[in-house]
């Protein structure tokens, strides 16, 4: 398995407070995602890194931000959390070639009440 | 837009019998790699299975094979001698072999093993 952390594991925050979660690799994977899984939608993507400083936004983006300044890390913001961000956050990797699946962090969920 | 369809929310299967799960997409491109990740409670996704478009062989590994069929766009994933560690998530995923790009996964298919 790729080395791929999440921190933190789990957090209960505020409605309109800032949180920062982590993604940390090992693997010197290129790719990188951030996804949200909610009950009925399975995983929807927030936003992806193909690089560093190179991200794109998907499909889930608004509310989020991303910054990706070494290889290694991908950060997800919340600016102002609301209680609709309460979710479980899946960081996952990819190699270069394009054949290569995705593996995945270990989750990180959120509260925010 | 490339999209991935799981009908089945839940499904369940008696120990040791055979499960299918389904699961169909609708994309343009010709090149691409299909995936099923298994979810287990602990949450961790684990892939299960991958299949390149070009090959027309279907993929297996030990119990569990895929039935790929490229016209019609279907992607069904067997489970043969179903255990009680295969309760699960399912989810099935596409990616595009051209494009810079993500992974589309399905809403998922839960499954039950009764024993």
């Amino acid at each position: 398995d790729a080395g791929i952390t999440q921190s933190p594991r789990h957090k209960v925050t505020e409605t309109g407070t800032p949180v920062t979660l982590r993604c940390h690799q090992t693997e010197n994977h290129r790719y990188m995602y951030w996804y949200r899984q909610d009950p009925g939608h399975g995983l929807r993507l927030i936003h992806y890194s193909y690089g560093v400083k190179d991200t794109d936004k998907g499909e889930v983006s608004d509310g989020y931000s991303v910054s990706r300044s070494k290889t290694e890390d991908f950060l997800l913001t919340l600016e102002s959390a609301t209680s609709s961000q309460t979710s479980v956050y899946f960081c996952a990797t990819s190699g270069l070639q394009r054949s290569y699946e995705q593996y995945f962090g270990p989750g990180t969920r959120l509260t925010v009440t | 837009a490339q999209t991935v369809t799981q009908s089945q929310p839940e499904m369940s299967v008696q120990e040791a019998e055979t499960v299918t799960l389904s699961c169909t997409y609708d994309t343009s491109e010709s090149d691409y790699y299909l995936f099923w990740y298994k979810q287990p409670p602990s949450r961790q996704m684990i892939l299960v299975i991958r299949q390149e478009a070009y090959k027309q062989q279907n993929a297996t590994e030990n119990r569990f094979s895929v039935n790929f069929q490229k016209a019609a766009k279907s992607f069904s994933l067997k489970i043969s001698d179903s255990q009680l560690g295969d309760a699960a998530m399912y989810f099935c995923a596409y990616r595009s072999a051209l494009r810079d790009d993500k992974i589309i996964f399905g809403k998922g298919t839960r499954l039950h093993i009764l024993p």
